[in-house]
């Protein structure tokens, strides 16, 4: 297992643009997390689903945003007619269902909205 | 709501000295877990150490240690023997049952280590 992977690193987009990044959680981990961060601040918190039911979304999560976890597995997020204030790191993270370990982040998504 | 506060933007040591990192919560619950999280420069999020609300021994992890205070609310971090590779944004954060273990972050401390 190679950790919590996400994809693309990096993406530019014009405003307006439709864009989809995809985590790919620790095999063995029951949820999964999505996390924004702007330049200089810490997460904050968007999403989370354990296994594929998506448990909870924070009032930052306007109707421009969606979140999958088909099948309990990989997890989508996607941004509809994205704006310059979508610009941010897109972080996903995952941990065991049972226990409080702290998370396994992913390296993150980049996202520059021009 | 619980809120985690880290008053220090930024912080600086020298290369093989002492540094401790403040870090502040509130909230009404009384099982809890708090972390350190270290984030390097565009590099990934780990974990550096984790609290548990009902232990009173503070975590130690190598180098990290931690002095939790829970009547205070105060949860800081002590880095011994500072290295070049220490170098980070750290967050201070907390998480419970409620919520999913959702966590919440504070704003972070950037440190600074001196050759």
């Amino acid at each position: 297992d190679t950790g919590v992977s996400q994809d693309p690193r990096h993406k530019i987009t014009k405003r307006g643009q439709n864009v989809t990044f995809r985590c790919d959680p620790i095999s063995e981990h029951n949820r999964l997390y999505w996390y924004r961060q702007t330049l200089g601040q810490g997460p904050e918190f968007l999403t989370y689903f354990q296994n594929e039911a998506q448990l909870e979304k924070s009032r930052l999560l306007s109707d421009r945003f969606s979140a999958e976890r088909p099948k309990g597995s990989f997890s989508t997020l996607e941004i509809q007619r994205t704006e310059q204030g979508d610009s941010a790191m897109y972080l996903c993270a995952s941990s065991p269902a049972q226990s409080l370990y702290g998370y396994t982040f992913g390296s993150g998504t980049r996202l520059t909205v021009v | 709501a619980q809120t985690v506060t880290q008053s220090q933007p930024e912080m600086s040591v020298q290369e093989a000295e002492t540094v401790t990192l403040s870090c502040t919560y509130d909230t009404s619950e009384s099982d809890y877990y708090l972390f350190w999280y270290k984030q390097p420069p565009s590099r990934q999020m780990i974990l550096v150490i984790r609290q548990e609300a009902y232990k009173q021994q503070n975590a130690t992890e190598n180098r990290f240690s931690v002095n939790f205070q829970k009547a205070a609310k105060s949860f800081s971090l002590k880095i011994s023997d500072s290295q070049l590779g220490d170098a980070a944004m750290y967050f201070c954060a907390f998480s419970n049952y409620t919520g999913g273990f959702k966590t919440i972050f504070g704003a972070g401390t950037r440190l600074f280590v001196k050759a």
